[in-house]
């Protein structure tokens, strides 16, 4: 069936480093893919998508591409801040049934000042 | 505002107790799932319903039903509680699919001794 593997956290970076949190995915079609995000003490909100191949997603200077010859979805932040601090997952919907979704185990993300 | 309610945030119960989580949402929204969110597991989806009278199984539907009489409401009921039940749970609405932004509530922690 169809799945998500993320990179283990937590990652720890100080504030303008680089971010770059892993995402492979098994599907037998051609699903979407997403990164939600979850801060603490909260329900998830989505951060980007992308919906066919050689997409690229991008929301709060956050990015990711669609990759399916690796089938990856990896997301990346150019400088990230304090405020980004949350666990992040990478999710699938199914192509062949848009009502069945998969999430990542989630990467933990704490920026230090 | 547009929003998605769950009730109660927080639940102790003991096993075999029947017990309902209720899930609200105001935006009109076609589907709705819910989720289960466990370390190291990520999201797991339980059940969704595409519309009113209308559900159907997620990766995890064991020990849970569902019902949608309403387009709002989309109750989860545990009829007789385990302690491996115990976790956090997400209710989530979307537009049509999951396909698209999937709106969360702000999660139920439920521990079943």
């Amino acid at each position: 069936g169809d799945s998500v593997t993320q990179m283990e956290g937590p990652v720890t970076l100080s504030e303008e480093a680089f971010l770059t949190i892993n995402c492979t995915y098994t599907a037998t079609g051609y699903p979407s893919l997403f990164w939600y995000v979850q801060y603490p003490g909260e329900g998830l909100q989505l951060l980007l998508k992308a919906t066919k191949a050689d997409d690229k997603g991008s929301n709060k200077g956050f990015e990711a591409t669609y990759r399916k010859e690796t089938t990856s979805f990896h997301l990346e932040k150019g400088s990230v801040q304090v405020s980004d601090s949350a666990v992040y997952f990478c999710a699938l919907s199914d192509s062949d049934n848009f009502n069945k979704f998969y999430f990542g185990s989630g990467t933990k993300l704490n920026v230090k000042p | 505002e547009a929003q998605v309610t769950q009730n109660p945030r927080y639940l102790i119960t003991v096993t075999g107790k029947k017990l309902t989580v209720t899930c609200s949402q105001n935006m009109n929204h076609e589907y709705m799932s819910w989720y289960r969110q466990d370390p190291g597991l990520g999201l797991r989806q339980i059940y969704y319903s595409m519309n009113v009278e209308v559900t159907d199984k997620g990766d995890v539907p064991e020990g849970y039903k569902v019902s949608r009489k309403e387009k709002r409401n989309f109750p989860l009921i545990l009829e007789s509680p385990s302690p491996n039940q115990t976790s956090l749970y997400f209710c989530a609405s979307s537009l049509h699919h999951s396909n698209q932004p999937q709106h969360f509530g702000d999660g139920t922690r439920l521990s079943i001794l």
